[in-house]
């Protein structure tokens, strides 16, 4: 079956430090992979994607993730958080062969900073 | 921001009651998809479109009914709410082919009682 699977539900870190979420998924096909933010009472942003090429991707605001093809990953990183990185992460995939473009998503990590 | 609004932002209905939420777009895009939103759950899909008058279910659309008459406007119908339902709903369109991304809209929070 399809799935994705973020294994930190709750993550707290100090300003400053550095953040990595985890993102498994299990997908019978070539994919492609997206990281969304949703900041407290707002929707969800697009923070970076992976389609083909490079496996390591930058994003906005600082973030980048790195495919894993071997291992099913896509874990998103940022070397120094700040406090307004304070959100709810959700990974997400979909299959590049399905006509549909639909997106199945992880459970979501909600990442506090503390200032 | 892709032109997406919807409506009501927010609403609160009795179990049993019908419940239309809406979801327009101003870029006409062919793409578009009903999320619901539940802790622990991230984001389901419900049903998506692929056109005018071409819907087709996702993983949780039991209870759910959408309608496409325009390209513009998506809408989700809860026949009858129930407790259940109660969750966050979200509309998204997709750009397609070389670029395929999802834009979301700001959200519809139903509470039924």
């Amino acid at each position: 079956a399809q799935s994705v699977s973020q294994h930190n539900h709750h993550v707290i870190l100090s300003e400053a430090a550095s953040l990595e979420l985890g993102c498994n998924y299990s997908y019978g096909g070539t994919v492609n992979l997206f990281w969304y933010v949703q900041y407290p009472g707002q929707h969800l942003q697009l923070l970076l994607k992976y389609f083909s090429g490079d496996p390591l991707v930058k994003g906005i605001k600082g973030f980048e993730a790195e495919f894993i093809k071997s291992k099913f990953s896509f874990n998103l990183r940022k070397p120094s958080v700040q406090w307004s990185d304070t959100a709810e992460y959700f990974c997400a995939v979909n299959g590049r062969m399905d006509s549909s473009y639909k997106l199945i998503f992880g459970s979501g990590t909600r990442l506090l900073v503390r200032p | 921001d892709a032109g997406i609004t919807q409506s009501p932002r927010h609403k609160v209905t009795e179990t049993g009651t019908p419940v239309t939420l809406r979801c327009h777009q101003t870029e006409n895009h062919r793409y578009m998809y009903w999320y619901r939103q539940d802790p622990g759950h991230g984001l389901r899909l419900i049903h998506y479109s692929y056109g005018v008058k071409d819907t087709d279910k996702g993983e949780v659309s039991d209870g759910y009914s959408v309608s496409r008459s325009k390209t513009e406007d998506f809408l989700l119908t809860l026949e009858s709410a129930t407790s259940s339902q109660t969750s966050v709903y979200f509309c998204a369109i997709s750009t397609t082919p070389p670029g395929v991304e999802q834009y979301f809209g700001p959200g519809t929070r139903l509470t039924v009682t």
